[in-house]
């Protein structure tokens, strides 16, 4: 069945950086496009952008250009997201997916 | 960006009736290829979300058919039959036809 199993919740400070994964099994991981969506503590969903699995070519939404990059290892099948220069407000928990399957989601806490 | 607005924010509702959700988009999520890239998505507390609709009307595997969606052009529903304990949450209506894509605000549905 597929799954996407994302890594462990991250405590940072402000200014440090950090790498979340994705890894998806069950289906040919250059099948589908993977997004990353942003949750707020008690806010709503916020779509990032997505990265082609096949091609390796990334879409930022707007308010994720610059500090926010989108990487994969697609031999092991992975999806990776990092952020820089991480700031209080990247305080979230991140899902990665699309095409109907979610990742458990990642909870980053940014504090000094 | 194309914003969409969900009307209520929350709905209470008695166990057994029906739910309704609005989803009203600025601009028309009528692709270029005559495609519909409408989706409906419930997240559960502590949960990641969960696709039940895609493409307007389409149930996704395992989605009961007491989730109908219906819609066109940008104005868009989502209505819930037999209101069941499980189906509680908060429901997201998501476009991806102009990119950026985009989600609504969010519909609490909860016990009346």
């Amino acid at each position: 069945q597929i799954q996407l199993v994302q890594s462990g919740p991250e405590l940072k400070k402000p200014g440090e950086s950090v790498k979340i994964s994705c890894k998806a099994s069950g289906y040919t991981f250059t099948d589908y496009a993977m997004h990353w969506v942003k949750q707020a503590p008690g806010k709503g969903l916020k779509w990032m952008g997505w990265i082609n699995t096949y091609t390796g070519k990334p879409t930022y939404a707007d308010d994720f250009k610059g500090r926010f990059v989108f990487s994969l290892e697609a031999s092991a099948s992975t999806a990776n997201l990092q952020i820089s220069n991480l700031k209080n407000e990247d305080t979230a928990t991140y899902f990665c997916g699309g095409f109907g399957y979610w990742g458990q989601g990642v909870m980053v806490t940014v504090s000094s | 960006d194309v914003v969409l607005t969900q009307t209520p924010v929350a709905q209470p509702v008695t166990l057994g009736d029906q739910a309704s959700i609005s989803c009203r988009s600025s601009q028309s999520l009528v692709h270029s290829n005559g495609n519909t890239y409408l989706e409906w998505y419930l997240q559960k507390p502590g949960q990641s979300p969960q696709l039940l609709i895609y493409k307007v009307s389409n149930r996704f595997s395992g989605v009961p058919d007491r989730f109908i969606g219906s819609g066109s052009g940008s104005d868009f529903t989502l209505k819930i039959s037999r209101v069941e304990p499980e189906d509680l949450g908060v429901y997201y209506c998501f476009q991806a036809t102009h990119d950026p894509f985009t989600f609504g605000s969010g519909t609490k549905l909860e016990i009346k």
